[in-house]
């Protein structure tokens, strides 16, 4: 059973701080990574994708992807109380062009100002 | 107009009714996919098609059936509704490449009384 982990939380970080959310996956061939921002009640809208080890950075988000821990993570800089959501993690199972994503449960954030 | 289109947006119902969820995306993707979400439960993979005649059973297809009428669209349907599929039902959209991420509808909200 391939499986995607994450803390389901609340991740509580003030204003301005750096937020880190953090997924570990068991599918060690696992090629494609894609974190979601979703808000209460609404749809998971993708925020990152990544594909290589290392970082990806778009604005105030970094994706780290280190595949040989099985770990991906997403930094939050400069968090804001509009970022308080729920952050799905979800990882394309290795060589299974024939599946769907497999998502963590989520992580929720929540920034207090 | 959105991309991906959920009808209808919000459902209350009754046990045993037939219900039908509509789905239909401008994305002109080929790979569509319900899932339904529960507090606690995150994403669960319901049904996914590849293609107008692929048709794939998720993690909990019990007690639902789809149908893809075209490319476009992929309805989701509940032959006899039980309270337990009280939920928020997503469709979702990607690209043929199996690394490609996944684009969410708007949700229905069901409720089945």
């Amino acid at each position: 059973q391939k499986e995607v982990e994450q803390n389901s939380g609340p991740l509580s970080v003030p204003e301005g701080a750096i937020a880190s959310l953090n997924c570990t996956y068991s599918d060690r061939g696992s090629q494609s990574f894609f974190w979601y921002r979703q808000y209460s009640g609404k749809s998971p809208e993708l925020i990152m994708s990544i594909y290589s080890n290392g970082d990806k950075e778009d604005g105030r988000f970094t994706a780290q992807l280190n595949k040989a821990s099985q770990y991906v993570s997403l930094l939050i800089r400069d968090s804001q109380p509009s970022d308080s959501a729920t952050y799905l993690c979800a990882v394309n199972p290795a060589n299974q062009a024939g599946t769907a994503l497999i998502f963590g449960k989520g992580t929720t954030l929540s920034v207090s100002s | 107009d959105a991309d991906v289109t959920q009808t209808p947006r919000n459902r209350i119902t009754k046990t045993g009714k037939r219900i039908m969820l509509e789905c239909s995306q401008t994305k002109g993707h080929d790979r569509m996919y319900w899932y339904r979400q529960d507090p606690g439960l995150g994403l669960r993979l319901i049904y996914y098609s590849f293609d107008v005649k692929d048709i794939n059973k998720g993690e909990i297809s019990d007690g639902y059936s789809v149908s893809r009428q075209a490319q476009a669209k992929f309805s989701l349907s509940l032959e006899s509704a039980i309270p337990n599929q009280t939920a928020l039902y997503f469709c979702a959209t990607s690209g043929p490449q199996g690394e490609q991420p996944q684009h969410f509808g708007d949700g229905t909200r069901l409720s089945i009384l």
